[in-house]
């Protein structure tokens, strides 16, 4: 069973463009969670979505970040116009449920984001 | 927003030495993993605590839970150089499902 796969592992954008991290959870998982860790920061929620629906984007920027998870094909999570503060880690996780006793979450390798 | 406060941010010990790595929250979780994670990787879980005074273990780790579940605690008794790496806790608040992390515990075991 594959675990969760995240594309590219590293990325090399200039300021202004545009950088699509994708993530392919694991068989049978159908719950997405995007986190950012910040270089000498923790890990930080961004964005928690389910098929075809964001159930929670509280940790997402305002502007310039989006995400989606289609009903076919990888999550995506995309940054407009990137300025070198985004340079991060971008980890995504995924689970089989959400909600009742427990939720655990399992980890991809994460996109190392570089902003020049 | 939940917290949870990890410590000690960094800790350094001999082989064959025992550890205690802290993770304490004024705020009660539904459940606690403790995740391990490798420089350039991402975070792998070792273990989910979800019961008030729940004790895990996995093999030389044991992994606490507190009573009221805003705390819990990973104990290594005789760590190897292989046990080297970045310790995080995070919780699962009780309002949803994202996961609060703490700040990590970099641990090196020296041979």
């Amino acid at each position: 069973n594959a675990g969760v796969m995240q594309n590219p592992r590293h990325l090399v954008r200039r300021r202004g463009q545009e950088a699509r991290l994708r993530c392919s959870p694991m068989k049978g998982h159908s719950h997405v969670y995007w986190y950012r860790q910040l270089p000498e920061e923790g890990l930080k929620f961004m964005v928690y979505l389910q098929k075809e629906n964001i159930i929670d984007e509280s940790g997402m920027p305002k502007e310039r970040f989006s995400a989606e998870f289609p009903k076919e094909g990888p999550s995506i999570l995309r940054i407009q116009q990137v300025v070198r503060g985004d340079s991060a880690a971008y980890f995504c996780a995924s689970s089989p449920l959400a909600g009742g006793a427990y939720n655990e979450q399992f980890f991809g390798p994460g996109t190392r984001l570089t902003v020049l | 927003t939940q917290l949870l406060e990890q410590s000690p941010q960094f800790l350094s010990i001999q082989e064959g030495e025992n550890l205690t790595v802290y993770c304490n929250s004024s705020s009660v979780f539904s459940s606690l993993q403790w995740y391990r994670q490798e420089p350039g990787e991402g975070p792998v879980l070792l273990v989910t605590v979800v019961t008030g005074g729940e004790v895990k273990k996995l093999k030389r780790l044991t992994f606490q839970f507190g009573d009221a579940r805003k705390d819990s605690s990973l104990h290594i008794t005789a760590a190897q150089t292989g046990d080297t790496g970045l310790y995080l806790c995070a919780g699962e608040e009780t309002s949803g499902s994202r996961l609060t992390f703490g700040e990590g515990t970099q641990l090196t075991v020296n041979p």
